[in-house]
């Protein structure tokens, strides 16, 4: 089945511990995005990527990193820096630029301990 | 005004009715419209991309009015099965896209 995964579906920081939420498209798809979206919020970008080995920073890019160096992964790091973590992260996907149609992965839930 | 407004709701309608909601935008030279549909706690899904000529689908009708700046989608004979967060997406330009925080809706027996 083509689509887009993500994993953990649950994820728990410690203070001061960086994390890495996987993202993985099997779609062929050029473009990839991370979003973050709060209770009772829109989502909000946080990076994006159009091409392998390119990203561009979104709305709220900062305390958090990202690669891009195979077309179908696009991993999400959450820093230290980033003081409130906790939200409902999702990867996206899209044939070619940001306006076209994407594609949601299942989330992750992250929280802090 | 807002990027991207919605009314959030919660619209209760009950089973069968006719519902409609709106989504005005602030950037005339916006490119491209959609609306996804969130259920709890899910990803959003893609439930239509909104044409300048409208876009049918079933029971969900999609508009675009460009001269007041806003999208449209209507569903006709409601179905519990669409209880969910309806959501509004604008592309303003190339290296923009803007979620609306969403309609929630709920369809009531």
């Amino acid at each position: 089945d083509g689509g887009i995964t993500q994993s953990p579906k649950y994820l728990f920081r410690k203070e001061g511990q960086n994390v890495t939420l996987s993202c993985e498209q099997n779609l062929n798809h050029d473009a990839m995005y991370w979003y973050r979206q709060d209770p009772g919020q829109g989502l909000r970008l946080i990076y994006y990527s159009q091409i392998v080995n390119d990203f561009q920073k979104g709305d709220i890019a900062e305390g958090y990193s990202v690669s891009r160096e195979k077309k179908e992964s696009f991993p999400l790091t959450v820093t230290s820096a980033q003081k409130n973590p906790t939200a409902f992260y999702l990867c996206a996907s899209s044939i070619a630029r940001l306006g076209n149609i994407q594609y949601f992965g299942a989330g992750t839930r992250l929280s802090v301990l | 005004r807002k990027e991207v407004e919605q009314d959030p709701g919660p619209f209760n309608v009950p089973e069968g009715a006719t519902v409609a909601f709106n989504c005005t935008y602030s950037n005339s030279a916006s490119q491209s419209f959609f609306w996804y549909r969130q259920d709890c706690r899910k990803e959003p899904k893609l439930l239509m991309s909104v044409y300048s000529s409208g876009n049918e689908d079933g029971r969900f009708t999609a508009q675009l009015n460009r001269a007041s700046q806003y999208i449209s989608l209507l569903i006709r004979d409601s179905k519990l099965s669409d209880s969910a967060t309806y959501l509004c997406v604008v592309n303003p330009r190339d290296d923009k896209i803007i979620f609306g925080k969403g309609t929630r809706l709920h369809i009531l027996p």
